[in-house]
């Protein structure tokens, strides 16, 4: 099965900075990456994909990165705000079966005013 | 804006006694999951679900559980005796399609079990 790391360490970080959040995953390379967004108490929110063949995604201030020579992903917020602290997943799909997937622990990020 | 529904939000019960937990997945997706997140610890992968039959499940997903889509509309997750160890927030999600990718979760049921 595929195992994915996360920073479990929380990421403290001041307002206005570039937050940057690592997946790593071991096995086999996914089709597909997905990041997460869960708050305490509330289902995950899907924030951004991004396909095997693709090195970089950008959605407003949110960048994704994949490297599948590295085994890693890397999720970038800039210009961080407090709204958005919480906890960010990392999320793999067992290769072209998108019947199930694997979600790393999450790495909390706190931004600080 | 569409979205995930489940009930009850929180559901407690005896040990030994069979639980339902109940989804409402988006009008018009095709697929549904559900996953277990017990507290502190990550989101865990139980069944996927498409065209009336489990399409993957997981080791944890043992006899005691079983999924149905009993009327078109909701998904349900049945487990039967339950143990101390299935406390834990339970997630519906669903997805639109075979080209998308995005999953849509639930707001969770939180099952206590005494």
């Amino acid at each position: 099965s595929q195992k994915i790391e996360q920073n479990s360490e929380a990421l403290n970080i001041q307002e206005g900075k570039t937050a940057t959040l690592t997946c790593n995953y071991t096995n086999y390379s996914p089709a597909y990456l997905q990041w997460y967004r869960q708050d305490p108490g509330r289902g995950p929110v899907f924030l951004l994909l991004i396909r095997e063949n693709e090195k970089e995604k950008r959605k407003e201030r949110l960048k994704v990165t994949f490297d599948t020579t590295l085994k890693q992903s890397l999720f970038h917020i800039t210009a961080s705000q407090p709204a958005d602290s919480a906890t960010y997943l990392c999320a793999l799909s067992a290769s072209y079966n998108f019947n199930k997937f694997y979600f790393g622990s999450g790495t909390k990020l706190n931004v600080k005013p | 804006e569409p979205e995930v529904t489940q009930t009850p939000s929180h559901q407690v019960t005896q040990m030994g006694q069979e639980v339902i937990l109940r989804c409402v997945p988006i009008s018009n997706h095709l697929y549904f999951y559900w996953y277990r997140q017990i507290l502190g610890q990550k989101v865990e992968f139980l069944v996927s679900f498409y065209n009336n039959e489990i399409s993957e499940k997981s080791e944890i997903f043992d006899d005691q559980f079983s999924v149905e889509r009993p009327d078109g509309s909701n998904f349900t997750l049945k487990i039967r005796s339950t143990k101390l160890e299935d406390s834990a927030m339970y997630f519906c999600a669903s997805r639109p399609g075979v080209m998308d990718n995005e999953q849509f979760f639930g707001p969770g049921t939180r099952l206590t079990v005494l």
